[in-house]
């Protein structure tokens, strides 16, 4: 199976800082990648698919990049809404597999 | 809008088999644009895959669970379920169901990304 794995575990930022989140495949996953948002108590919502498509009704401050085995996900501006778990997760075949989240939280 | 939402029984006894239901409304269950799957995630802790299915019938495990788990559909009341045998404490989770997109690579169709998820269920297993 392909392993997930983020960076860092933890973020501690504040309101109107960039934020970068980094999330590495065990082996190349093309641009099959999708980001999350979970916040407490919640499902997950969907942010970005293939990498850097954003999902309707997301705001545009968030964006994704990468290809092959790296990506990020980038807030430009940091909002109070933005504090929550980011999960990435690979879609390369059947066997989706998730990184074990990154928390924002408050500076 | 398309919605999901998940149903099952918040307690179970260790041994005993776990089911599950999403119903799925204001969207098509059959559409072969989609597949349809579960999610689990133990407290506090990420995010696992469990079984997804398309609108064939065809069912995908994780390898880790491939061997308790049932993964169904009845398009008849839009619904789609998971059933997990022989339950143990590690299978304690907060159970979601969601809608995948499909991919064409090559030949072959796969589920995507999770696009629309359900609020997910609480299931706890006692001994």
């Amino acid at each position: 199976d392909i392993q997930m794995t983020q960076s860092p575990s933890t973020l501690s930022a504040s309101v109107g800082d960039r934020v970068t989140i980094t999330c590495r495949a065990s082996q190349s996953i093309s641009g099959w990648l999708a980001w999350y948002q979970q916040k407490s108590g919640k499902a997950p919502k969907l942010l970005i698919y293939e990498a850097s498509s954003l999902e309707s009704g997301v705001p545009s401050r968030f964006s994704g990049s990468g290809s092959g085995t790296e990506f990020t996900l980038t807030i430009s501006s940091l909002q109070p809404d933005d504090f929550a778990t980011y999960y990435c997760q690979q879609y390369n075949g059947y066997f989706r597999t998730f990184g074990q989240g990154t928390k924002v939280e408050v500076k | 809008q398309l919605q999901l939402q998940e149903s099952g029984p918040g307690l179970v006894k260790a041994s005993e088999t776990l089911s599950l239901t999403c119903t799925v409304s204001g969207g098509s269950i059959s559409s072969k644009s989609y597949f349809w799957g579960w999610i689990r995630q133990s407290p506090g802790k990420g995010l696992d895959w469990i079984a997804s299915i398309d609108y064939t019938g065809s069912t995908y495990y994780n390898p880790s669970l491939k061997s308790r788990v049932t993964i169904s559909f009845d398009t008849s009341k839009s619904q789609f379920s998971l059933k997990v045998n022989s339950v143990t404490a590690a299978d304690t989770a907060v159970y979601y169901c969601a809608r995948e997109p499909a991919y064409i690579w090559g030949n072959s169709r796969y589920p995507s990304h999770m696009g629309v998820w359900g609020k997910g269920t609480t299931v706890a297993v006692s001994s």
